[in-house]
């Protein structure tokens, strides 16, 4: 089926370490984002793409690095994991970041950092 | 800081009854979505909503823009236990979204 694909679906991290949340989208979307969503808090950005090449920092990137080297993929990496970054993080991809687009998520990575 | 401000926070129903949700900022936006989101799963788009005024509808969902486009509601006509999720609203500015209303529909 055609969307946004995460991997892995869960894992546990010991402090200090690193590691890559990988996502895939197979609907030749241009821009591309990453969230992390914390009870009460919502979806906060981590960071986003608006194309191959191009990506920019959202509202909460400390700790985390993106790039963007082929438009289906949008990988996110924490450097050096803290318990803070014990959330579950969402890819999400859309046509355009302009108006009314709307996104679409895959279905999340739950990440304990321990 | 939180650009969107969604109440209530929690919200729990009886199948049958209707609910109201809300999404409100200071700001004017040029566009805002509603997403429900279910557990274990990823926000799904369940409509945009763009000129101040608009009403559409989704089934028995209702979406309304405020006229001055810094508000919206969604309405649920005789909730069903399949409505229950978190539903968020979103806008274009900063790629923000509200910290959502929880709704649960008892059977």
């Amino acid at each position: 089926n055609a969307g946004v694909t995460q991997t892995p679906k869960f894992q546990v991290l010991k402090t200090g370490q690193s590691m890559t949340l990988q996502c895939a989208q197979d609907m030749n979307h241009e821009y591309m984002s990453w969230y992390r969503q914390d009870p009460g808090m919502g979806l906060r950005l981590i960071h986003y793409s608006v194309g191959a090449g191009i990506t920019d920092q959202g509202e909460v990137p400390n700790g985390y690095n993106v790039s963007r080297s082929t438009t289906e993929d949008f990988p996110l990496r924490l450097l050096s994991a803290a318990p803070s970054q014990t959330s579950v993080y969402f890819c999400a991809s859309s046509y355009s970041k302009s108006v009314g687009y709307g996104y679409t998520f895959g279905s999340g990575t739950r990440l304990t950092v321990v | 800081t939180q650009l969107l401000e969604q109440s209530p926070q929690f919200l729990s129903i009886q199948e049958g009854e209707n609910l109201t949700v809300y999404c409100n900022s200071s700001s004017v936006f040029s566009s805002l979505q509603w997403y429900r989101q279910e557990p274990g799963e990823g926000p799904v788009l369940l409509v945009t909503v763009v000129t101040g005024g608009e009403v559409k509808k989704l089934k028995r969902l209702t979406f309304q823009f405020g006229d001055a486009r810094k508000d919206s509601s969604l309405h649920i006509t005789a909730a069903q236990p399949g409505d229950t999720g978190l539903y968020l609203c979103s806008n274009d500015y900063k790629l923000s979204f509200g910290a959502g209303t929880t709704v649960t529909v008892r059977a």
